[in-house]
């Protein structure tokens, strides 16, 4: 059974940082391109980070460039988004995703003073 | 950057009516391996998004066969035969043939009417 579990959600200050991890299993980790998407309340999808199969190639939404960097390890089969000088408006449920397959069930982050 | 454009954003549907989403990619989702990386997914209330039709057509298992997906290179339909309360929620097309950028639409809610 395929699996993608998040962790590290949690309640943040502006400013604060965060670290997001996604642990993989049911499927090859390494052969597919991976991606946070993150969802605000009420709100729809919105893709945040891609990241290729072997980590060669990055792509960052223009919001989140500067203060976010998605990596993978894929000898332990996990992805991570490292957040930094978190905004209010970067609360959401983040999940951890290869799109046009598996999606995980998302961890929480809420920035608020 | 692909952009990808869903229509309508909201569909209010009759029970046992028949339902049809469609979504335009900016650029041919046609991959080198000549596969076309197109999916649909429905994310329920409280859900996380799950897949419905994976590579424009097929559908996944488990997935009612009142559910159907066609198309090719940038314009693709999801289609439902008959409108079950089930249904409620948002669908999502997500392409995962180019990976520079957000690779899903802007979702489309269907209502019961």
């Amino acid at each position: 059974e395929v699996q993608l579990v998040e962790s590290g959600g949690g309640l943040v200050q502006p400013g604060e940082s965060l670290r997001l991890s996604c642990a993989a299993s049911g499927f090859t980790f390494s052969g597919f391109w991976m991606s946070w998407v993150r969802q605000a309340p009420g709100q729809g999808l919105e893709w945040v980070a891609n990241i290729k199969r072997d980590g060669s190639e990055i792509y960052y939404m223009d919001s989140v460039k500067g203060r976010f960097t998605i990596s993978r390890d894929n000898a332990k089969n996990s992805l991570y988004l490292q957040m930094n000088s978190l905004r209010v408006e970067d609360t959401a449920v983040y999940y951890c995703a290869s799109p046009g397959d598996y999606w995980g069930r998302g961890t929480l982050v809420t920035v608020s003073s | 950057d692909v952009v990808m454009t869903q229509s309508p954003l909201s569909l209010p549907v009759t029970l046992g009516q028949p339902a049809s989403i469609s979504c335009r990619s900016s650029q041919s989702l046609v991959h080198s391996n000549g596969n076309t990386y197109l999916s649909w997914f429905q994310q329920r209330p409280g859900q996380s998004p799950r897949r419905l039709i994976y590579k424009v057509s097929n559908r996944d298992s488990g997935v009612p066969d009142r559910f159907s997906g066609s198309g090719s290179g940038t314009d693709f339909t999801l289609k439902i035969s008959r409108v079950e309360a089930e249904d409620v929620g948002v669908y999502y097309c997500i392409q995962a043939t180019h990976w520079s950028s957000g690779t899903f639409g802007q979702g489309t809610k269907l209502e019961i009417k």
